[in-house]
């Protein structure tokens, strides 16, 4: 039968090669940003965050670009494993009075092919 | 591991039901937040706690309540279940200052409403 749910993006990498997994994100205030990890059966799984006042910063295998001018949020993968896939999505932050606000993205899956 | 434990892993329960969710945050998190994940919306984000008070609400329904007690583990209650209430519920847990720290999620209780 069919089935009905959310028509992810997917990105399909070869084992070894580096992915790269896009977000854009909405509000020009946002001033925090972090990529989950969600593999199937289990929750949301941080993987690195930055601040607005940051271009770039790196992980172990991971690095996160902002690209404020675009409202441009990217996650680059090196040497992406089978253990890697999963679905990735960003969340942006921003402070909204006393408190925060956090918007998520739907979400790309990543197949890795071995 | 994230730390955040979320019992019960599954819940099959009836159509007019109420049941009950629980949440232990990570050691020192003060802050508990509640996520409904469903096929076809994503992250849906429910209500927030810091320290035993609400401090944000989300989409969620009057049918459905929280809180945090003084321990700081949390609670989501939702009554007069509907089948469209079968989802993935999640807990997650931030540590202060709560602003601009990630959040680190529980595996999550999938509820099934028959």
């Amino acid at each position: 039968g069919e089935s009905v749910g959310l028509h992810l993006p997917t990105l399909s990498v070869q084992e070894g090669d580096n992915s790269i997994i896009n977000c854009a994100y909405s509000n020009s205030a946002s001033d925090y940003f972090i990529w989950y990890k969600q593999e199937s059966g289990k929750g949301p799984q941080f993987i690195i965050d930055i601040r607005s006042n940051m271009d770039k910063r790196q992980g172990q295998r991971v690095t996160v670009l902002l690209n404020k001018t675009v409202k441009h949020l990217s996650l680059q993968i090196a040497a992406t494993q089978p253990g890697d896939s999963a679905v990735y999505f960003c969340a942006e932050n921003w402070e909204a009075g006393n408190n925060r606000k956090l918007i998520w993205g739907l979400g790309t899956s990543l197949a890795v092919n071995p | 591991d994230s730390g955040v434990t979320q019992t019960p892993k599954h819940l099959i329960t009836a159509t007019g039901q109420r049941v009950t969710l629980r949440c232990s945050p990570r050691s020192g998190d003060l802050s508990v937040y509640w996520y409904q994940q469903s096929l076809d919306q994503g992250l849906q984000f429910l209500i927030q706690y810091y320290n035993g008070e609400e401090r944000a609400k989300g989409n969620i329904l009057e049918r459905f309540s929280a809180q945090q007690f003084p321990d700081l583990h949390s609670e989501l209650n939702l009554s007069s279940l509907e089948l469209g209430d079968s989802a993935l519920y999640f807990c997650a847990s931030s540590a202060p200052p709560d602003r601009s720290s990630p959040l680190h999620f529980g595996n999550g209780t999938r509820l099934t409403v028959t």
